[in-house]
């Protein structure tokens, strides 16, 4: 069945230092995918989106591009801030099933 | 309301008791999808409406667990004979649709802990 690997956190960054969280999928089809975040206390929002291959999301200095050829949609910032630091999700959605399939999450913890 | 709202935040309940779950999704929205998330895990999907009706409900761990929308609105996951491998956090998500760019919007969850 379809599935999202994404890399085990956490993550512990210096204030202004670069971002990357991998992520990897397994569908069938042509998904959707995905990165939400959860700040502390808060409910999941989404972050950036993209729905066909070499398509790139972005929002908030966030990046990341679809990558049919290695099935994989990773996280990037170039200059993190100690207010991105929250619980990153990585997720699909594939038209066998209109549900959002996710990763476990990766803690991003940045340090002023 | 302005955003997805579920009630209660926090439910403690007794093991075996049955306990009830709400969910005020975006007015107009109607599609929405109940998850439920682990610590340490990624929100797990459980059920999914389209209207009145449950369009999925192969998330479902067993027949204790059952959802309804009666009126395409609001809906309530029951859990009935609760256990202690219940305890989890429950979220709602509603959207505008069901198609693959449709984004969910997600409640801030009921932590439910059965002791």
């Amino acid at each position: 069945g379809d599935s999202v690997t994404q890399m085990e956190g956490p993550v512990t960054l210096s204030e202004e230092a670069f971002l990357t969280i991998n992520c990897t999928y397994t569908a069938t089809g042509y998904p959707s995918l995905f990165w939400y975040v959860q700040y502390p206390g808060e409910g999941l929002q989404l972050l950036l989106k993209a729905t066909k291959a070499d398509d790139k999301g972005s929002n908030k200095g966030f990046e990341a591009t679809y990558r049919k050829e290695t099935t994989s949609f990773h996280l990037e910032k170039g200059s993190v801030q100690v207010s991105d630091s929250a619980v990153y999700f990585c997720a699909l959605r594939s038209g066998a099933t209109n549900k959002l399939i996710f990763g476990t999450g990766t803690l991003l913890a940045v340090q002023p | 309301g302005a955003g997805v709202s579920q009630t209660p935040s926090n439910k403690v309940t007794e093991k075996g008791k049955y306990v009830e779950l709400r969910c005020d999704p975006i007015s107009g929205h109607t599609a929405l999808y109940w998850y439920r998330q682990s610590l340490g895990q990624g929100p797990e999907f459980l059920i999914y409406f389209q209207g009145t009706g449950a369009a999925d409900d192969s998330g479902l761990p067993n027949d204790r667990f059952f959802a309804v929308r009666p009126e395409g609105s609001v809906s309530t996951l029951k859990i009935q004979r609760t256990e202690r491998g219940d305890s989890a956090v429950y979220l709602c998500a509603s959207s505008t649709g069901d198609g693959l760019n449709t984004e969910a919007f997600f409640g801030q969850g009921t932590r439910l802990t059965v002791v």
